[in-house]
């Protein structure tokens, strides 16, 4: 059982497109994380959520907490946007961290 | 202000030997936190200290240990190796504890390999 799942698994775009990305989970959280990693391993973290919505650049943050879902958006998607998007959440009480497994973005030039 | 610096960044150990990581957190951060990045797992949350005292573990055996020094810099130590703790360990840390949320700010891992 995964307490986090994340949808789609992959995804190709052309430069430009609007791009969504999503994150259910089954637990109580006190936040949710949007994490970026690139090939080579960095990870940089993108977002910190506890409700409603965060904007930063061209990317955009939602949850619901209510219906345990998050949603990544990138607006005009570029190449440079190419690398694996992983939705991270710290369970309520235990503040155990639980990943999802991905989402893997490619931009076409 | 420096990052987060993992050493060492590469590390090949045979079956049966032990392992040590280490992580610096950014200057102020006094909460570091460990995960274990494997293709068949993804992310999985080690353990987190916070002024020296483990605060949260995951769900690993315990030949996964770590501790937390008074400079906040941390250790990771993997005893009696076995072949799938082949991984990429990260380290993270954030200026403020588990029960306060606060971004976290990841170095770039060091990647183990056991033979």
């Amino acid at each position: 059982k995964n307490e986090v799942e994340q949808s789609p698994q992959n995804l190709t775009a052309q430069e430009g497109e609007f791009i969504t990305i999503n994150c259910s989970y089954s637990v109580g959280i006190s936040a949710l994380h949007w994490l970026q990693q690139h090939p080579g391993g960095g990870i940089v973290s993108l977002f910190m959520l506890s409700s409603g919505k965060k904007k930063h650049g061209r990317l955009i943050a939602t949850i619901n907490i209510q219906e345990k879902h998050s949603s990544l958006h990138i607006t005009a998607s570029h190449p440079r946007d190419s690398a694996v998007y992983i939705c991270a959440v710290r369970r309520m009480g235990g503040n155990q961290f639980y990943f999802g497994t991905g989402t893997s973005l490619t931009v076409i030039p | 202000k420096a990052g987060v610096t993992q050493t060492p960044r590469y590390l090949i150990k045979t079956r049966g030997q032990q392992v040590t990581l280490s992580c610096s957190p950014i200057s102020g951060h006094r909460s570091v936190s460990w995960y274990q990045q494997t293709p068949g797992q993804g992310l999985q949350f080690l353990f987190e200290y916070f002024s020296e005292t483990q605060r949260n573990k995951g769900n690993f055996p315990g030949r996964f240990s770590g501790r937390q020094f008074s400079n906040s810099r941390s250790e990771m130590n993997v005893s009696t190796l076995e072949l799938g703790d082949s991984a990429l360990y990260l380290c993270a840390s954030s200026f403020l504890t588990v029960t306060n949320n606060s971004p976290l700010h990841f170095g770039n891992g060091t990647r183990l390999t056991v033979t």
